[in-house]
């Protein structure tokens, strides 16, 4: 089952302005990460932050990780219209593996 | 440059028919998985492997069969194609878990079922 839930589902914002989305999980992990997928295009790894970590960036992105509220934020400052995209949170727990629990998505539209 | 490729990239079968999907990567990883990608439901786990002739069920995976001969290939079958999985397959590979589990995927399949 789907463990990440993402906030909001779609977002639409102008050029230059900041993005934020949410994602909360709802075991313990070991770290999260968010990807990027382009339509049509399969899945990029844009950053990861361990579950001792609160805050980590990375260019234009921030990501924030809130463990005791099992949430994390990606944060995208003066967005693009090439920042078109739907970003996934995924959680990762080394007791189950290599796997990793991806959340549903939150689809982002930059209007230039 | 490592990379990570799935034939074909679109496939059109009839109800019945079996399918082999391909999946090989570069990057020596020991770790591949198999996932499906609907609308609403985002990505779901089909099978997954942790090295040569380990394979493990996600939380998909009936219709569907793995086997890891090698490093670099995990063909995914499906035994008799059903409507139900007309879907975008993408395969994904990582280092062990201590390197972090960051995942690369591969571009997608888009497969029809009619």
């Amino acid at each position: 089952s789907q463990q990440g839930e993402e906030d909001p589902q779609a977002l639409s914002i102008q050029e230059g302005e900041n993005a934020t989305m949410n994602c909360s999980y709802k075991t313990s992990i070991n770290n999260l990460q968010w990807y990027r997928q382009n339509s049509g295009r399969g899945l990029v790894h844009l950053i990861l932050i361990r579950s001792n970590e609160r805050e980590k960036h990375s260019g234009r992105l921030r990501v924030t990780l809130d463990t005791s509220k099992k949430s994390s934020s990606l944060l995208i400052t003066a967005s693009r219209a090439a920042d078109t995209a739907s970003y996934f949170c995924a959680t990762a727990d080394y007791n189950q593996g290599g796997k990793l629990i991806f959340g549903q998505g939150t689809e982002l539209s930059v209007k230039p | 440059d490592a990379e990570i490729t799935q034939s074909p990239r679109h496939k059109i079968t009839e109800t019945g028919r079996q399918v082999t999907l391909a999946c090989h990567q570069t990057w020596n990883h020991n770790n591949m998985f198999w996932y499906r990608q609907d609308l609403g439901h985002g990505l779901r786990l089909i099978h997954y492997s942790y090295g040569v002739h380990d394979t493990n069920k996600g939380e998909v995976s009936d219709g569907y069969s793995v086997s890891r001969s090698n490093t670099e290939d995990l063909p995914l079958t499906l035994e008799s194609a059903a409507s139900s999985q007309t879907s975008v397959y993408f395969c994904a590979s990582s280092r062990d878990s201590r390197f972090g589990n960051e995942q690369f995927f591969g571009p997608g399949t888009r497969l029809t079922v009619l």
